[in-house]
């Protein structure tokens, strides 16, 4: 069935480091991938998302980058703060009767002050 | 731009009783809604997708007539939970997807707990 494995499952860096989640689908018809911020007991935030005609997207600190080949899309975090400490989600869309996203197990980020 | 808001935030219920949570698009129209479960320190997991006028799809193993989903109008959709036990304690989710998109945007989450 669909599936999309996340790695690493946890991940501390230094404050001022970068940081890079990465997430693999199956599903080769997928088109869509919005990576989500989700802080301990509140809503899953979206971040930034790529479409499958794009290889990379970047907004101020944080880029995404498509490897449709290979089914491998990662989120990297640059000049981590203290606040981009949180739970990350990776999802891929697809469209198997109705339109829905699968979500990756998410990568809990710790940034060291 | 995109709110998307989720009521109550938290309840608390005897087991035996149904439980009724409201989903809103407040700002946008959203032909498709989505409920999801999330356990502590896990990722969210799908139950089903909200169809404004039609029937709500289940994913696999959730029971339709235990998890009511009616999606009366474009901007509410509700999720009941019925004869609730503890083992349905858990953090429930909704998004909206906006018409025309691929994004969806996701409520705060309702924290239910039967005793």
């Amino acid at each position: 069935g669909e599936n999309v494995e996340q790695h690493p499952s946890t991940l501390s860096v230094q404050e001022g480091d970068s940081a890079v989640i990465k997430c693999t689908y199956s599903d080769s018809a997928s088109n869509y991938f919005p990576w989500y911020k989700q802080e301990l007991g509140k809503r899953p935030q979206l971040i930034i998302d790529i479409r499958s005609n794009v290889g990379e997207k970047k907004d101020q600190r944080i880029a995404v980058t498509l490897n449709k080949t290979a089914k491998h899309f990662s989120l990297h975090i640059t000049e981590t703060q203290p606040e981009d400490s949180a739970v990350y989600f990776c999802a891929a869309s697809i469209m198997n009767g109705t339109y829905k996203y699968i979500f990756g197990t998410g990568t809990r980020l710790k940034v060291l002050a | 731009g995109a709110v998307v808001s989720q009521h109550p935030s938290r309840v608390i219920c005897k087991s035996g009783t149904s439980v009724k949570i409201e989903c809103r698009s407040l700002d946008f129209q959203a032909t498709t809604m989505f409920w999801y479960r999330q356990f502590p320190k896990q990722s969210l997991m799908l139950m089903a997708t909200s169809n404004e006028g039609s029937k709500a799809t289940y994913e696999q193993g959730v029971e339709k007539d235990k998890f009511l989903i009616n999606h009366a109008s474009l901007t509410l959709s509700t999720l009941t939970v019925t004869s609730a036990h503890p083992e349905d304690s858990s953090f429930y989710i909704c998004s909206a997807r906006v018409t025309g998109t691929d994004t969806q945007y996701f409520g705060p989450g309702t924290r239910l707990t039967v005793l």
